[in-house]
């Protein structure tokens, strides 16, 4: 069936350091995949998005990587900030308009 | 900046009641979504809207109903209302059907007693 899930679920990284989320899913059919961050008491909001024709994509500070092959996702940041503590979903576009998220990664920054 | 607007942030309704979640977006997107967000089930699609008077079921329609009676409005209907509906409850929206990502709201903690 379809799913995404995370292989960790929280996550502590030092100020500093860069922080790398993952997350697999199970629908090889799936063509199009988000990022998304959640802060406390918020809605979740887009960090980065990714196509199936690529395996990498690039924005400020986040990258994004998919392994196809493997049905693989992470999103890596660099150089983490307090700011980024937050919850991190990974989700996939996979009937037309409807997209399918994962459980969440806690990111936590330790300063 | 597209903004989506959700009525209320926090909601206690009893066991029973008739409850309406509105959801506002002003960027004139064609597609509308709620879902329900639950501790270590991330976010699931409860029902959403591709065009005015359309809807579409998601993966958990069950004791919900909803209406879209204009573009920019989405509205969630718990039609009597039960303890395990309590959960935070997203609207959003997007300009495109395919491929496209979505806007959120901040979301309307309902709780159930």
């Amino acid at each position: 069936g379809e799913s995404v899930g995370l292989h960790l679920p929280t996550l502590s990284v030092q100020e500093g350091d860069n922080s790398i989320i993952n997350c697999a899913y199970s629908n090889s059919a799936s063509d199009y995949f988000i990022w998304y961050k959640q802060e406390s008491g918020k809605g979740p909001q887009f960090i980065i998005d990714i196509r199936s024709n690529m395996d990498k994509r690039q924005g400020q500070r986040v990258t994004v990587l998919l392994n196809k092959t493997v049905k693989h996702l992470s999103l890596q940041i660099a150089a983490t900030q307090p700011g980024d503590s937050a919850v991190y979903f990974c989700a996939e576009n996979t009937d037309g308009n409807k997209l399918v998220f994962g459980a969440g990664t806690i990111l936590r920054v330790k300063s | 900046d597209v903004k989506v607007t959700q009525s209320s942030r926090y909601l206690v309704k009893r066991t029973g009641e008739k409850v309406f979640l509105e959801c506002v977006q002003d960027m004139d997107h064609e597609n509308m979504f709620w879902y329900r967000q639950d501790p270590g089930l991330g976010l699931r699609l409860i029902y959403f809207s591709y065009d005015v008077k359309m809807k579409e079921k998601g993966d958990i329609p069950e004791g919900y109903s909803v209406s879209r009676e204009k573009k920019e409005r989405f509205s969630l209907i718990l039609e009597s209302a039960s303890t395990n509906q309590t959960s935070m409850y997203l609207c959003a929206s997007s300009l495109y059907v395919f491929n496209t990502e979505a806007f959120f709201g901040q979301g309307t903690r309902l709780t159930v007693v």
